[in-house]
């Protein structure tokens, strides 16, 4: 079955430090996708990173940094010296190419607070 | 930019009463989909929909929900008798192609059934 966690509630730094947000998924298909959507304070859900099964290379956007790792099915999310503004809801997704509806499974959020 | 949109951004109803949240999706995206957050919750998916007609529903998508696209813009969720629980924000979101692409998501309806 289909599955997204996020272990860490609520993270909480000061601002400039490094952060990992981590998600760990389970599925049965092969081929499937991973996302990251951030959702501020405002409520919209805004993506940030999609990512498919056959690519294992890491991500840099930025300050936004990802680690795909297909061995312990995880793909954690790092912001480097983290700003104010990054306070949010981080959500991780899984859509799994078997599904025809390519419909977004997501994890529980973590809920990152960066303090000035 | 183009982007989805969706009216009313906030929508309050008693229960038992019928209630349509609107969306416009992307314009030339093919896949539309329905989701809700219950306060302080995980997304969840509702619906998809595909050349005009449901793709795939959850267990949450029962027989007082239903969807529509009346024309070639809208993208409509129906609640036919709502209910307390039903209280959430309702996201609506599109995929352009057969490719498993991102998902642009609406800025939401919040629905308070009281």
């Amino acid at each position: 079955a289909q599955k997204v966690t996020q272990a860490q509630t609520e993270i909480s730094v000061v601002e400039k430090e490094d952060v990992t947000l981590d998600c760990v998924y389970e599925t049965r298909d092969t081929t499937y996708y991973l996302f990251w959507y951030k959702q501020p304070p405002s409520g919209e859900l805004v993506f940030l990173i999609r990512r498919n099964s056959f690519d294992e290379q890491n991500e840099i956007s930025g300050r936004y940094s990802w680690n795909f790792q297909k061995s312990t099915s995880s793909f954690n999310f790092t912001i480097t010296a983290s700003q104010v503004v990054d306070s949010a809801v981080y959500f991780c997704a899984l859509s799994e190419v078997v599904d025809s509806s390519y419909k977004l499974i997501f994890g529980s959020g973590t809920r990152l607070l960066v303090r000035p | 930019e183009p982007e989805v949109t969706q009216t009313p951004s906030h929508q309050v109803t008693q229960m038992g009463q019928e209630v349509i949240l609107r969306c416009v999706p992307i314009s030339n995206h093919l896949y539309f989909y329905w989701y809700r957050q219950i306060l302080g919750q995980k997304v969840e998916f509702l619906v998809s929909f595909y050349n005009n007609e449901i793709s795939e529903k959850s267990e949450i998508f029962d027989d007082q929900f239903s969807v529509e696209r009346p024309d070639g813009s809208n993208f409509t969720l129906k609640i036919r008798s709502t209910k307390l629980e039903d209280s959430a924000m309702y996201f609506c979101a599109s995929r352009a192609g057969t490719q498993v692409g991102e998902q642009y998501f609406g800025p939401g309806t919040r629905l308070t059934v009281t």
